[in-house]
């Protein structure tokens, strides 16, 4: 495997299920993010992970939780969400946050919730 | 309120032709701008960027511009191939905006290169 993977790349979800959202970077980078695209709205930063250490919540609600293991593997755990959360979750991974350089995206993760 | 905007949902040009898509930010803060191109089903990929200590960075058959002044950026590609049609975002981070890492994005433009 190369680059940033997602797993699953579809998810439908009852309101009242839990399930998590896999991401996987095999760049060596140090940081990792999710990401949610909504339909017609520009791209919105939820977390944001550096060395396994979360420096950034962007005001997202509990039922999104996040997981860092390592610098390689990133979890976003899903629980009682709303119909209105669905949307593409897109994982990044970049090599140092402290300095600007490109984010590599996955593929992402299509939810639907019902 | 979007501090980057790409006021065209859509773009078509004919194969052969010049593609350029248009991105304004408000943020004056702003000193490094991205463009990512995203094809259906896929992440979006990094395609360019350009810092503001410069006005124009190219790579092939993209060139970024970069105007401060009107605080406006526009990626050109020429010769446009079909193989370019994509939805194409602008996204521009700072450490005025809070850290070098926060990408700010715009909503996207698609673009559809005619055979």
């Amino acid at each position: 495997e190369t680059g940033v993977t997602q797993t699953p790349r579809h998810l439908v979800m009852g309101m009242t299920n839990k399930k998590s959202l896999k991401c996987e970077q095999h760049l060596g980078h140090n940081a990792m993010y999710w990401y949610k695209q909504s339909a017609k709205k520009p791209l919105e930063l939820m977390f944001v992970y550096n060395f396994k250490e979360q420096t950034e919540n962007n005001s997202v609600p509990s039922r999104f939780s996040p997981e860092c293991p390592n610098s390689s593997h990133l979890f976003l755990h899903l629980h009682t969400l709303q119909p209105e959360d669905s949307a593409l979750y897109l994982c990044a991974s970049s090599q140092d946050p402290d300095i600007y350089n490109e984010q590599f995206f996955g593929p992402g993760t299509r939810l639907t919730v019902l | 309120d979007q501090q980057v905007k790409q006021n065209s949902p859509s773009l078509r040009v004919q194969e052969g032709r010049i593609s350029i898509l248009n991105c304004d930010y408000t943020n004056s803060m702003f000193d490094y701008f991205l463009w990512y191109k995203k094809y259906p089903a896929e992440g979006p990929t990094f395609l360019i960027s350009i810092s503001s200590i410069k006005d124009k960075n190219e790579d092939g058959r993209f060139t970024v511009f970069l105007n401060k002044s009107a605080k406006h950026l526009s990626l050109h590609i020429v010769p446009s191939q079909p193989g370019d049609s994509a939805v194409y975002f602008c996204a521009a981070s700072g450490r005025g905006g809070g850290s070098n890492y926060k990408l700010t994005f715009g909503k996207g433009t698609l673009l559809t290169v005619n055979p």
